[in-house]
């Protein structure tokens, strides 16, 4: 049964450079997160869709940051572009609805130089 | 913003002992998760409790709530190596969104 996929699993990119990144939910999963942790504020939540549809990107921290869910098998992340302050571990996680326990993957370890 | 803050930051026990972690919230909410992180990994869910209820077991895991002072604590018995993670308590309020709390570094030592 397979969990939650991200990819990649690490990026390393210069300033300035476009950022993508990937996720797979669970299937049959109606509800899609993404969050940044960092040491300084720990887990944001950035933005999470429902039945594909965006419903809250209120920790969206800029118009440099978008995100997208084509189809109820994948999501991305996208920063455009990037900036040393946004390093971080970016995770997605799916639940089945919005009150159950979310399934989070491995997240992407991102480092802008 | 956060809405938990989880105290201690960090505990360090021996294997056998139980280990106690608290988090403490702001506002009314709907439940409360705990969430358990291993180095490099993504988060875990461990337990839910809803807020009408006061105390719920899982395993070696024992959850209380009190809604009067807007607190919960995890308690792990019988601690392994295994165990060592750091701890996050999340809240809803209502909403579909999780708010996080600061976490617990938890260190058993063989």
């Amino acid at each position: 049964d397979a969990g939650v996929i991200q990819s990649p699993r690490h990026e390393v990119t210069e300033m300035g450079q476009e950022v993508t990144l990937r996720c797979k939910p669970i299937s049959g999963h109606d509800y899609l997160f993404w969050y940044r942790q960092t040491m300084m504020r720990g887990l944001e939540l950035l933005i999470y869709f429902n039945n594909n549809v965006p419903i809250d990107d209120s920790g969206m921290p800029e118009d440099r940051f978008s995100a997208k869910m084509p189809n109820a098998s994948f999501s991305t992340l996208k920063i455009q572009p990037s900036e040393p302050r946004d390093s971080a571990v970016y995770f997605c996680a799916s639940s089945l609805t919005g009150e159950q326990p979310q399934h989070f993957g491995d997240g992407t370890r991102l480092s802008i130089l | 913003s956060q809405q938990g803050e989880e105290d201690p930051q960090a505990l360090s026990i021996q294997e056998g002992e139980n280990a106690t972690m608290n988090c403490s919230y702001k506002t009314s909410i709907n439940n409360l998760q705990w969430y358990r992180q291993n180095s490099g990994r993504g988060l875990v869910h461990l337990i839910l409790i809803r807020s009408n209820e006061r105390e719920k077991h899982s395993g070696r895991l024992r959850v209380t709530l009190d809604t009067s002072k807007k607190s919960s604590s995890l308690l792990i018995t019988a601690s392994r190596a295994a165990d060592t993670a750091s701890y996050f308590c999340a809240t809803d309020r209502y909403t579909d969104k999780l708010i996080f709390g600061t976490g617990t570094r938890l260190q058993v030592f063989p």
